[in-house]
């Protein structure tokens, strides 16, 4: 069965420093994987996503996801938060039979201190 | 652009009453979900739609219906409302087979107490 794990369930980092958020999918072939972010009170927004090809994906707001299909792991980093990127990421694997169901990690709260 | 619209954002609902979430989307989407989001749980999928009068469960379908008599509208039903179903509730849509990236609407709070 497909499963996405994201270890950490909440970081906390300083505004400017580094960030990196880890995801890993149990999945029995190459998956569609996703990054979404949710700020408070809201749905759901795609930051990235990867299907196939080149194995470092960029998104929006200058985040960027690495593919290791080695260690099923589809990592979520950014060189330097803004206390705006203060949220709850997800990171979620689909499979195009049918109805491109997709399942979601738990999630990680980001919080960025000053 | 609208994208995707839930009515109503909260309710809450005593034991045993039944009521229906509302999504429409304006993108002429094919494909449809509903989830529930639980703390610390991630997205559940409770059912999901690939086009109009074509509806399927997905991990979570006890106690909901669906239906989908156009592409814009996919409505969640709740039968006999459980504390169980006190959830955040999310209604995505996505263009088609091979893009994969689900569009959100803001939620519907329910409470059943």
């Amino acid at each position: 069965a497909q499963s996405v794990t994201q270890p950490d369930i909440h970081i906390t980092v300083s505004e400017g420093a580094s960030l990196e958020l880890r995801c890993n999918y149990s999945y029995g072939a190459t998956p569609y994987l996703f990054w979404y972010v949710q700020s408070p009170g809201q749905g759901l927004q795609l930051l990235l996503k990867y299907f196939s090809g080149d194995t470092l994906v960029q998104g929006i707001k200058g985040f960027e996801a690495e593919f290791k299909r080695s260690q099923s792991s589809f990592n979520l980093r950014k060189p330097s938060v803004h206390w705006s990127d203060a949220a709850e990421y997800f990171c979620a694997v689909a499979r195009n039979t049918g109805g491109f169901k997709t399942i979601f990690g738990a999630g990680t709260r980001l919080f960025v201190k000053a | 652009n609208a994208g995707v619209t839930q009515t109503p954002k909260f309710r809450i609902l005593k034991i045993g009453q039944s009521m229906t979430l509302q999504c429409t989307q304006d993108m002429n989407h094919n494909y449809m979900y509903w989830y529930r989001q639980d703390p610390g749980m991630g997205l559940k999928l409770i059912y999901y739609s690939v086009g109009a009068g074509i509806t399927d469960k997905g991990e979570v379908p006890n106690g909901y219906n669906v239906s989908r008599s156009t592409t814009e509208d996919f409505p969640l039903r709740l039968e006999l409302a459980a504390p169980s179903q006190t959830s955040v509730y999310f209604c995505a849509s996505s263009h088609g087979r091979n893009t994969g990236e689900l569009f959100f609407g803001e939620g519907s709070r329910l409470t059943v107490l």
